[in-house]
């Protein structure tokens, strides 16, 4: 069975434009989860969704990063006028049940973002 | 603020075993999860926690004590693949998942 699977795994940009980012998560799972992921550091959370709600979005650190998985399955992350701080590893997870569940999350490989 | 403590790196002997600590502070406790990542690659599961006490898996082994903070994981029988990251992460009240930097393992045959 297929995995996480996100794309693109890299994105190379120039500062001030927009950039998607789309995490395709396991079948059935219903919850997802976008992480940032700096080198030698744990994921750092972004923000979370349970079928198509987004359920916390405390983690995005400001307004130009927005997220949606609008049929409760494709999730896209979207940051928009990028900045070179922005530059980082873009994890997304999904899990079987929902947050407060047992269950663990499944991790995608990345997108490697770079902003230049 | 919510932190999490692990040791930054650890060297242990092929064969041998080795225990990895985590001490926490968070707002609330769900749970706590230990991850392997090995160097250029995602995250993956190894335990759960949520009571008190120890839980075996093979040749991997999880322990918490909610009153005192902490967590280990101990690795038996050292093998030379087992050299990766190892990442304590607590699920707090609001569900999230907070992580530690990770321990990173090196192996020596």
């Amino acid at each position: 069975g297929a995995g996480v699977s996100q794309s693109p795994r890299y994105k190379v940009t120039k500062r001030g434009q927009d950039v998607a980012l789309r995490c395709d998560p396991i079948s059935g799972h219903v919850s997802l989860y976008w992480y940032r992921q700096a080198l030698g550091q744990g994921p750092e959370f972004l923000t979370y969704f349970n079928y198509e709600a987004q359920q916390d979005k405390s983690g995005l650190p400001n307004d130009r990063f927005s997220a949606e998985r609008p049929e409760g399955s494709i999730s896209t992350l979207t940051i928009q006028r990028t900045e070179q701080r922005d530059s980082a590893m873009y994890r997304c997870a999904s899990s079987p049940g929902l947050a407060d569940s047992s269950y663990e999350q499944y991790f995608g490989p990345g997108t490697r973002l770079t902003v230049t | 603020g919510q932190n999490i403590d692990q040791p930054t790196e650890m060297t242990a002997t092929e064969g041998a075993i080795v225990q990895i600590n985590c001490t926490y502070q968070t707002s609330g406790f769900n749970g706590l999860f230990w991850y392997q990542q090995h160097a250029g690659e995602a995250p993956t599961f190894l335990s759960y926690n949520v009571l008190d006490g120890l839980e075996e898996k093979g040749r991997f082994s999880s322990f918490l004590s909610r009153s005192k903070g902490y967590s280990y994981l101990l690795l038996k029988e050292l093998q030379m693949k087992d050299s990766a990251s190892y990442l304590c992460a607590v699920r707090d009240s609001n569900y999230q998942l907070i992580w530690g930097a990770g321990t990173k393992l090196i192996i020596k045959p």
